[in-house]
């Protein structure tokens, strides 16, 4: 099955600096790459996807990459803000509809 | 629009008691269903997963059971609570175009 790992487990930045959280995943037919934002005690949320057919997407300071060849892809958010500390995580699947593989999680801290 | 429930948000239960967690999705339907757990600081266990009424699949062995009586609920079930099974309970849907949707979690501490 799907194995999908996520580096840093835990990543420090001061407010104003980017921040970037890498997977990696095994299945090479995985085709949809979803990142949740969990904020303490709330439920994770979507913040972007990717599928396989596009290489980057960006929405406003979040961007998503992804490298089918090496199996990889990699969230990254510029300017950091307070309000972005959070755990992050990423997922892989074979379709946005099937059954997600989690990776185990960032907790991302933005220090003012 | 489709909207996900979940109930209740806090829970303190003694050891060997009983547990109920409920999830409901509106506004789909034959939805596939997932109860995820997550103990503090970690990631996303999951525990059951169900693609239609009465087929419930399990991912962990453990205390806990799961039922879909209905299209769009699932119960999340335990006969006699262990202290192990303190941690956040979170329920979720697909398909959606954009991956899962989460419900809003229940805190379960057990004393």
């Amino acid at each position: 099955g799907e194995n999908v790992e996520q580096h840093p487990s835990t990543l420090s930045v001061q407010e104003g600096d980017s921040a970037v959280i890498k997977c990696t995943y095994s299945d090479s037919a995985s085709n949809y790459f979803p990142w949740y934002k969990q904020e303490l005690g709330k439920g994770p949320q979507l913040i972007i996807d990717i599928r396989s057919n596009v290489g980057e997407k960006k929405d406003q300071r979040i961007a998503v990459t992804l490298n089918k060849t090496a199996k990889h892809f990699s969230l990254h958010i510029t300017e950091t803000q307070p309000e972005d500390s959070a755990v992050y995580f990423c997922a892989a699947s074979l379709n946005a509809g099937n059954m997600l593989t989690f990776g185990g999680g960032t907790r991302l801290m933005v220090k003012p | 629009s489709q909207t996900i429930h979940q109930w209740p948000a806090t829970l303190v239960q003694p050891v060997g008691s009983p547990l109920s967690l409920e999830c409901t999705v509106e506004g789909t339907s034959n939805p596939n269903l997932y109860w995820y757990r997550q103990a503090a600081g970690r990631g996303l266990q999951l525990l059951f997963y169900s693609v239609g009424i009465g087929q419930i699949s399990s991912e962990v062995p453990q205390n806990l059971s799961a039922s879909r009586p209905q299209d769009r609920q699932f119960i999340l079930s335990s006969k006699k609570l262990l202290l192990s099974d303190s941690g956040f309970y979170l329920c979720a849907w697909s398909p959606d175009r954009d991956g899962y949707t989460f419900g809003s979690g229940t805190r379960l501490t057990v004393v």
